[in-house]
């Protein structure tokens, strides 16, 4: 069965350090895959997705950046964060016309 | 441009009762709607899901209703126990719309009092 890993669950950066959010997915090949960001009282907002490695497609322009450096491994990056990148970081895989979620990531910028 | 709009930040119903919440879209594109279900420091998993083709699809406790000329849907709860308080995300597709996931709303955050 598949499997989608995320991590850290919560992290607490001070403004301007860097942000690396890994994320990985077991038991299929070649996903789509997904990060998307939760916002104090903001529904899901899709920030990058990718079809294939190295393909990255992003919805929204801001401070973070994506990369695909393998078929099953997606990370969401920044070179200094900002106050207004706090937020709930959800990683998924689509599959069967759904989208499955990782556990997410509380990351809280100071 | 929001497409997905669900419009009752919070809804608070009785332990037993029926909950109602309600997802109103606007891109006539969407022929695919789905229901997820998130707790606090969780991601959203999923509930149930319609096809645009019927206008309604029934899971258990769980029913989705679709009326595609309102553009729009509804998830029923019945009846509603406490492990039902969570936030319900309504979210949209459109067949053969690309890679690009899903469009969800800003969610309700259903309270079920005892």
């Amino acid at each position: 069965s598949q499997t989608i890993h995320q991590w850290p669950a919560t992290l607490v950066q001070p403004v301007g350090s860097p942000l690396s959010l890994e994320c990985t997915v077991e038991g299929t090949s070649n996903p789509n895959l997904y990060w998307y960001r939760q916002a104090a009282g903001r529904g899901l907002q899709l920030l990058f997705y990718s079809v294939g490695i190295g393909q990255i497609s992003s919805e929204v322009p801001q401070n973070l950046s994506a990369s695909r450096p393998q078929d099953r491994q997606f990370i969401l990056s920044s070179k200094k964060l900002l106050l207004s990148d706090s937020g709930f970081y959800l990683c998924a895989w689509s599959g069967l016309e759904k989208l499955f979620f990782g556990s997410g990531t509380q990351l809280s910028v100071l | 441009d929001q497409q997905v709009k669900q419009n009752s930040p919070s809804l608070s119903v009785q332990e037993g009762r029926i909950s109602i919440l309600n997802c109103d879209y606007t891109n006539s594109m969407f022929d695919y709607f789905l229901w997820y279900k998130k707790y606090p420091a969780e991601g959203p998993t999923f509930l149930i899901s319609i096809s645009s083709i019927k206008d309604k699809n029934e899971d258990g406790r769980f029913t989705v209703f679709l009326n595609k000329s309102a553009k729009h849907l509804s998830l029923h709860i019945v009846p509603s126990q406490p492990g039902d308080s969570a936030v319900y995300f309504c979210a949209a597709s459109a067949t053969g719309g690309g890679a690009d996931g899903l469009t969800f709303g800003k969610g309700t955050h259903l309270i079920i009092q005892p």
